[in-house]
Protein backbone atom coordinates (compact mmCIF):
# COMPACT_ATOMS: atom_id res chain seq x y z
CA UNK A 1 0.00 0.00 0.00
CA UNK A 2 1.13 3.45 -0.80
CA UNK A 3 0.90 6.28 2.18
CA UNK A 4 2.72 9.25 3.14
CA UNK A 5 3.59 10.22 6.83
CA UNK A 6 4.18 13.60 7.48
CA UNK A 7 5.72 14.09 11.53
CA UNK A 8 4.04 16.93 13.26
CA UNK A 9 0.75 18.31 12.07
CA UNK A 10 1.68 21.40 14.10
CA UNK A 11 5.20 23.19 13.52
CA UNK A 12 6.31 26.41 14.80
CA UNK A 13 9.32 28.35 14.40
CA UNK A 14 10.71 31.39 15.11
CA UNK A 15 10.95 34.04 12.31
CA UNK A 16 14.39 33.56 10.68
CA UNK A 17 15.17 30.24 11.99
CA UNK A 18 15.62 26.96 9.97
CA UNK A 19 12.18 25.44 8.38
CA UNK A 20 12.26 21.41 9.07
CA UNK A 21 8.97 19.62 7.78
CA UNK A 22 8.80 16.53 7.65
CA UNK A 23 8.22 13.60 5.31
CA UNK A 24 8.36 9.78 4.87
CA UNK A 25 6.76 7.47 1.70
CA UNK A 26 6.17 3.94 1.60
CA UNK A 27 6.38 2.47 -2.33
CA UNK A 28 7.39 -0.90 -3.94
CA UNK A 29 8.71 1.68 -6.23
CA UNK A 30 10.80 5.31 -5.94
CA UNK A 31 7.96 7.67 -6.48
CA UNK A 32 7.59 11.29 -7.99
CA UNK A 33 7.41 13.60 -4.90
CA UNK A 34 5.55 16.80 -4.12
CA UNK A 35 5.19 19.53 -1.74
CA UNK A 36 2.09 21.90 -1.93
CA UNK A 37 1.46 24.60 0.46
CA UNK A 38 -2.15 25.56 1.57
CA UNK A 39 -2.76 29.48 2.25
CA UNK A 40 -6.01 29.94 4.48
CA UNK A 41 -9.21 29.79 2.13
CA UNK A 42 -7.29 29.08 -0.72
CA UNK A 43 -6.29 25.81 -2.93
CA UNK A 44 -2.95 24.11 -2.84
CA UNK A 45 -0.29 25.74 -4.88
CA UNK A 46 3.13 23.65 -5.74
CA UNK A 47 6.48 24.35 -4.02
CA UNK A 48 8.31 22.25 -5.88
CA UNK A 49 8.99 18.39 -7.15
CA UNK A 50 11.12 15.38 -7.51
CA UNK A 51 11.25 13.13 -10.73
CA UNK A 52 14.19 11.05 -10.10
CA UNK A 53 16.66 13.87 -11.38
CA UNK A 54 18.60 15.80 -8.83
CA UNK A 55 18.26 14.27 -5.57
CA UNK A 56 18.11 18.23 -4.09
CA UNK A 57 15.22 20.12 -5.52
CA UNK A 58 14.58 24.20 -5.07
CA UNK A 59 11.53 25.39 -4.93
CA UNK A 60 9.84 28.61 -5.07
CA UNK A 61 10.35 31.05 -2.13
CA UNK A 62 13.36 29.53 -1.02
CA UNK A 63 12.22 26.02 -0.05
CA UNK A 64 14.16 22.73 -1.03
CA UNK A 65 13.49 19.22 -0.38
CA UNK A 66 15.99 16.58 -0.55
CA UNK A 67 15.06 13.17 -1.86
CA UNK A 68 16.54 10.04 0.07
CA UNK A 69 15.74 6.98 -1.34
CA UNK A 70 17.91 4.98 1.60
CA UNK A 71 15.48 7.05 4.54
CA UNK A 72 12.50 6.70 2.09
CA UNK A 73 12.08 10.33 3.10
CA UNK A 74 11.61 13.98 1.32
CA UNK A 75 11.62 16.67 4.19
CA UNK A 76 11.04 19.93 3.15
CA UNK A 77 13.83 22.95 4.38
CA UNK A 78 13.95 26.82 4.28
CA UNK A 79 16.83 27.95 5.65
CA UNK A 80 15.14 31.35 6.72
CA UNK A 81 11.55 31.59 8.14
CA UNK A 82 9.25 34.22 7.16
CA UNK A 83 6.22 35.66 8.71
CA UNK A 84 4.64 35.18 5.10
CA UNK A 85 5.32 31.39 4.99
CA UNK A 86 3.00 30.52 7.47
CA UNK A 87 0.53 27.99 5.85
CA UNK A 88 -0.41 24.56 5.81
CA UNK A 89 2.25 22.40 3.37
CA UNK A 90 1.23 18.83 2.24
CA UNK A 91 3.36 16.09 1.01
CA UNK A 92 2.46 13.80 -2.04
CA UNK A 93 3.17 10.86 -3.53
CA UNK A 94 2.62 9.33 -7.13
CA UNK A 95 4.20 6.28 -7.63
CA UNK A 96 4.45 5.20 -11.18
CA UNK A 97 2.79 1.81 -10.41
CA UNK A 98 -0.26 2.95 -8.94
CA UNK A 99 -1.91 4.47 -12.14
CA UNK A 100 0.39 7.60 -11.42
CA UNK A 101 -2.94 8.56 -8.44
CA UNK A 102 -1.47 11.40 -6.37
CA UNK A 103 -1.65 9.98 -2.03
CA UNK A 104 -1.30 13.43 0.11
CA UNK A 105 -0.16 13.22 3.66
CA UNK A 106 -2.25 14.66 6.29
CA UNK A 107 -0.09 17.94 6.10
CA UNK A 108 1.82 20.16 8.54
CA UNK A 109 0.60 23.35 9.76
CA UNK A 110 3.45 25.98 10.37
CA UNK A 111 3.43 29.06 12.48
CA UNK A 112 6.24 31.48 12.00
CA UNK A 113 6.74 33.33 15.18
CA UNK A 114 7.80 37.09 15.34
CA UNK B 1 -2.68 30.58 -19.15
CA UNK B 2 -5.77 30.92 -17.06
CA UNK B 3 -5.92 28.62 -13.93
CA UNK B 4 -8.25 26.10 -12.50
CA UNK B 5 -11.66 27.27 -12.05
CA UNK B 6 -14.09 26.07 -9.50
CA UNK B 7 -17.86 27.15 -9.64
CA UNK B 8 -19.38 28.37 -6.88
CA UNK B 9 -17.05 29.01 -4.27
CA UNK B 10 -19.71 28.72 -1.57
CA UNK B 11 -22.55 27.07 -1.22
CA UNK B 12 -25.41 26.12 1.19
CA UNK B 13 -27.45 23.24 1.40
CA UNK B 14 -29.90 21.10 3.27
CA UNK B 15 -29.80 17.58 4.25
CA UNK B 16 -31.07 15.40 1.70
CA UNK B 17 -30.60 17.37 -1.35
CA UNK B 18 -28.13 17.33 -3.62
CA UNK B 19 -25.44 19.48 -5.14
CA UNK B 20 -23.40 19.78 -8.03
CA UNK B 21 -19.73 21.31 -8.37
CA UNK B 22 -18.24 22.17 -11.38
CA UNK B 23 -14.60 22.43 -12.64
CA UNK B 24 -12.52 23.92 -15.64
CA UNK B 25 -8.88 22.82 -15.98
CA UNK B 26 -6.38 24.61 -17.57
CA UNK B 27 -6.67 25.20 -21.19
CA UNK B 28 -4.72 21.77 -22.51
CA UNK B 29 -4.75 19.47 -19.50
CA UNK B 30 -7.06 16.29 -20.04
CA UNK B 31 -6.66 14.74 -16.25
CA UNK B 32 -9.13 16.67 -13.65
CA UNK B 33 -9.10 14.57 -9.91
CA UNK B 34 -11.37 15.97 -7.24
CA UNK B 35 -10.90 15.84 -3.66
CA UNK B 36 -12.54 16.57 -0.21
CA UNK B 37 -10.51 18.24 2.71
CA UNK B 38 -12.17 18.22 5.80
CA UNK B 39 -9.91 19.34 9.06
CA UNK B 40 -10.68 15.86 10.79
CA UNK B 41 -9.83 14.02 7.04
CA UNK B 42 -7.53 15.95 5.56
CA UNK B 43 -7.26 15.87 1.69
CA UNK B 44 -9.42 12.41 0.30
CA UNK B 45 -9.45 11.82 -2.54
CA UNK B 46 -11.97 11.41 -4.90
CA UNK B 47 -11.93 10.29 -8.41
CA UNK B 48 -9.84 11.14 -11.25
CA UNK B 49 -11.06 11.51 -15.08
CA UNK B 50 -8.54 11.69 -17.83
CA UNK B 51 -10.30 12.07 -21.38
CA UNK B 52 -13.90 11.47 -20.44
CA UNK B 53 -13.08 8.20 -18.58
CA UNK B 54 -13.02 7.84 -14.89
CA UNK B 55 -9.02 6.28 -14.19
CA UNK B 56 -8.99 6.01 -10.93
CA UNK B 57 -11.79 6.39 -7.71
CA UNK B 58 -11.61 6.69 -4.04
CA UNK B 59 -13.17 5.03 -1.16
CA UNK B 60 -16.62 7.25 -1.10
CA UNK B 61 -20.42 6.08 -1.27
CA UNK B 62 -22.18 5.59 -4.74
CA UNK B 63 -23.66 9.48 -3.41
CA UNK B 64 -20.53 10.77 -4.45
CA UNK B 65 -20.36 10.90 -8.33
CA UNK B 66 -18.32 12.78 -11.02
CA UNK B 67 -18.13 12.99 -15.62
CA UNK B 68 -15.97 14.50 -17.65
CA UNK B 69 -17.03 16.15 -20.82
CA UNK B 70 -15.17 16.56 -24.12
CA UNK B 71 -13.59 19.92 -23.75
CA UNK B 72 -12.50 18.46 -20.12
CA UNK B 73 -14.45 20.48 -18.07
CA UNK B 74 -15.19 18.41 -15.04
CA UNK B 75 -18.59 17.91 -12.26
CA UNK B 76 -18.79 16.11 -9.34
CA UNK B 77 -22.35 15.26 -8.07
CA UNK B 78 -23.45 14.66 -4.45
CA UNK B 79 -26.85 13.00 -3.62
CA UNK B 80 -28.60 12.97 -0.47
CA UNK B 81 -26.33 15.29 1.38
CA UNK B 82 -25.49 14.09 5.05
CA UNK B 83 -23.76 17.05 7.44
CA UNK B 84 -20.84 14.79 7.32
CA UNK B 85 -20.61 16.10 3.17
CA UNK B 86 -19.37 19.85 4.60
CA UNK B 87 -16.37 20.10 3.23
CA UNK B 88 -13.53 21.69 0.98
CA UNK B 89 -14.16 20.20 -2.61
CA UNK B 90 -10.72 21.12 -4.52
CA UNK B 91 -10.13 20.54 -7.84
CA UNK B 92 -6.95 19.69 -9.28
CA UNK B 93 -5.90 19.32 -13.12
CA UNK B 94 -3.07 18.38 -14.94
CA UNK B 95 -1.56 17.78 -18.11
CA UNK B 96 -1.94 13.79 -18.71
CA UNK B 97 -2.31 11.45 -16.45
CA UNK B 98 1.63 10.70 -16.09
CA UNK B 99 2.50 10.94 -12.36
CA UNK B 100 5.64 13.00 -13.79
CA UNK B 101 3.21 16.08 -14.14
CA UNK B 102 1.93 17.74 -11.05
CA UNK B 103 -1.46 18.53 -10.06
CA UNK B 104 -2.91 22.24 -10.41
CA UNK B 105 -5.39 23.25 -8.14
CA UNK B 106 -8.39 25.16 -8.46
CA UNK B 107 -8.94 27.54 -5.28
CA UNK B 108 -12.18 24.96 -4.18
CA UNK B 109 -15.86 24.58 -3.18
CA UNK B 110 -17.05 25.19 0.24
CA UNK B 111 -19.90 23.40 0.83
CA UNK B 112 -21.55 23.42 3.89
CA UNK B 113 -25.01 21.28 4.51
CA UNK B 114 -27.37 22.48 7.37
Amino acid sequence: AQSVTQLGSHVSVSEGALVLLRCNYSSSVPPYLFWYVQYPNQGLQLLLKYTSAATLVKGINGFEAEFKKSETSFHLTKPSAHMSDAAEYFCAVSPPNTGNQFYFGTGTSLTVIP
Amino acid sequence: KAGVTQTPRYLIKTRGQQVTLSCSPISGHRSVSWYQQTPGQGLQFLFEYFSETQRNKGNFPGRFSGRQFSNSRSEMNVSTLELGDSALYLCASRASASGYNEQFFGPGTRLTVL
